[in-house]
């Protein structure tokens, strides 16, 4: 099933750094990961996607790192700004179209 | 491409009542649909798929007499929360699986705020 959050974890960070917000998934199963990026109010939008069959995906300004054989995702942030402040999740796919959320990281970014 | 929007973005009712939460496709058809609960500072909790032209799958624990899905149309999928109480206050997520460019994912509407008096 599943992941549901207790209370978001957070993370500071000052302006012009790289953030790295991890994510543990739940099912060894899973192929297929999302991260995305939620503003207070708002719905989750996609930022990047990694498939399992790779290990580390490059965006914009974004890296997402792929460790299967511990359950790991991480996203990478290069010179972060006060507008990446927001809260991140993973979501894994295991099963049909279905997509399961991680708890999610709370980041702020301190200009 | 690959919008989703949802209506209404902000509902407020009684107890007792039932409201009706909209999602819908805008620029291409999805076959599939997924609604989501979140709780203030938690994550996203699946609650069902939303398949068009049949009944939705609905993920353990969540009461299908209490969230009623249609999908009646391949860009219109509806939750109706029956007799809402308090408890059922919530931010209310629908997404649907599209195509932009060359990728295929899942991409959300902006979500509806429930609160139940």
């Amino acid at each position: 099933g599943e992941s549901v959050g207790l209370h978001l974890p957070t993370l500071s960070v000052q302006e012009g750094d790289n953030s790295i917000i991890n994510c543990a998934y739940s099912n060894s199963a899973s192929d297929y990961f999302i991260w995305y990026k939620q503003e207070s109010g708002k719905g989750p939008q996609f930022i990047i996607d990694i498939r399992s069959n790779m290990d580390k995906r490059q965006g914009q300004r974004v890296t997402v790192l792929l460790n299967k054989t511990v359950k790991h995702l991480s996203l990478q942030i290069a010179a972060t700004q006060p507008g990446d402040s927001a809260v991140y999740f993973c979501a894994e796919n295991y099963y049909g179209n279905q997509f399961y959320f991680g708890t999610g990281t709370s980041l702020t970014v301190i200009p | 491409g690959a919008v989703v929007s949802q209506h209404p973005s902000w509902v407020i009712c009684k107890s007792g009542t039932s409201v009706k939460i909209e999602c819908r496709s805008l620029d291409f058809q999805a076959t599939t649909m997924f609604w989501y609960r979140q709780f203030p500072k938690q994550s996203l909790m699946l609650m069902a798929t939303s398949n068009e032209g049949s009944k939705a799958t609905y993920e353990q624990g969540v009461e299908k007499d209490k969230f009623l899905i249609n999908h009646a149309s391949l860009t219109l999928s509806t939750l109706t929360v029956t007799s809402a109480h308090p408890e059922d206050s919530s931010f209310y997520i629908c997404s649907a699986i599209g195509t932009s460019g060359s990728q295929e994912t899942q991409y959300f509407g902006p979500g509806t705020r429930l609160l139940v008096l």
